[in-house]
């Protein structure tokens, strides 16, 4: 039982190149998530996904699109990265919205 | 949506004592409150949390009191370690969770 995964573990990208993040969770979770973490700024919320095939966004959406074609498949992907990305990204599971959200290693991004 | 503010945003404590970090949150229809521990180079844990329809919860050594009507809510850690310096986040939740921006805790020994 790996619980929740995260490929990579660290990327660098130049302005203007495009990548994509995977999360991936065995714990059967319905509700997937994707946040970024700066500085000073705690968990921001990018786009959330309450099931497989849906997809919804959060409070710093801009940039960033996802999809969830797999019920443990959770991607993030960033089209034209900007330096104002540069971030450690996390992705979490649960099993609703009010229940324990299961967290990932994390991808520590830098765009230079 | 829901903002959250913690305070303080640095906590330093001397081995032994008591640390308490305060959260208000804004949206009353938030219900759901979970506290995170977050340690150097980790992913965030949850290590406790409470509804709406509870105003204290105890774990161990950790605790956690709500009070809705002044929407906030706050974490207590007893008898302080060296293994509870960390980040710590508080979070609530109406349709999806906010998190605060964190405190660092250092316990000093």
């Amino acid at each position: 039982n790996a619980g929740v995964t995260q490929t990579p573990k660290f990327r660098v990208l130049k302005t203007g190149q495009s990548m994509t993040l995977l999360c991936a969770q065995d714990m059967n979770h319905e509700y997937m998530y994707w946040y970024r973490q700066d500085p000073g700024m705690g968990l921001r919320l990018i786009h959330y996904s309450v099931g497989e095939g849906t997809t919804a966004k959060g409070e710093v959406p801009d940039g960033y699109n996802v999809s969830r074609l797999k019920k443990q498949n959770f991607l993030l992907g960033l089209e034209s990265a900007a330096p104002s990305q540069t971030s450690v990204y996390f992705c979490a599971s649960s099993y609703s919205l009010e229940d324990t959200q299961y967290f990932g290693p994390g991808t520590r991004l830098t765009v230079l | 949506g829901e903002n959250v503010e913690q305070h303080p945003s640095t906590l330093s404590v001397q081995e032994g004592d008591s640390a308490v970090i305060k959260c208000t949150y804004s949206d009353s229809a938030s219900n759901y409150f979970p506290w995170y521990k977050q340690e150097l180079g980790k992913r965030p844990q949850l290590i406790i949390d409470i509804r709406s329809n509870v105003g204290e919860k105890k774990d161990q050594r950790i605790a956690v009191t709500l009070n809705k009507t002044a929407k906030h809510f706050s974490l207590h850690i007893t008898e302080t370690q060296p293994e509870d310096s960390a980040v710590y986040f508080c979070a609530a939740s109406d349709y999806k969770l906010s998190f605060g921006a964190g405190t660092t805790v250092t316990v000093r020994a």
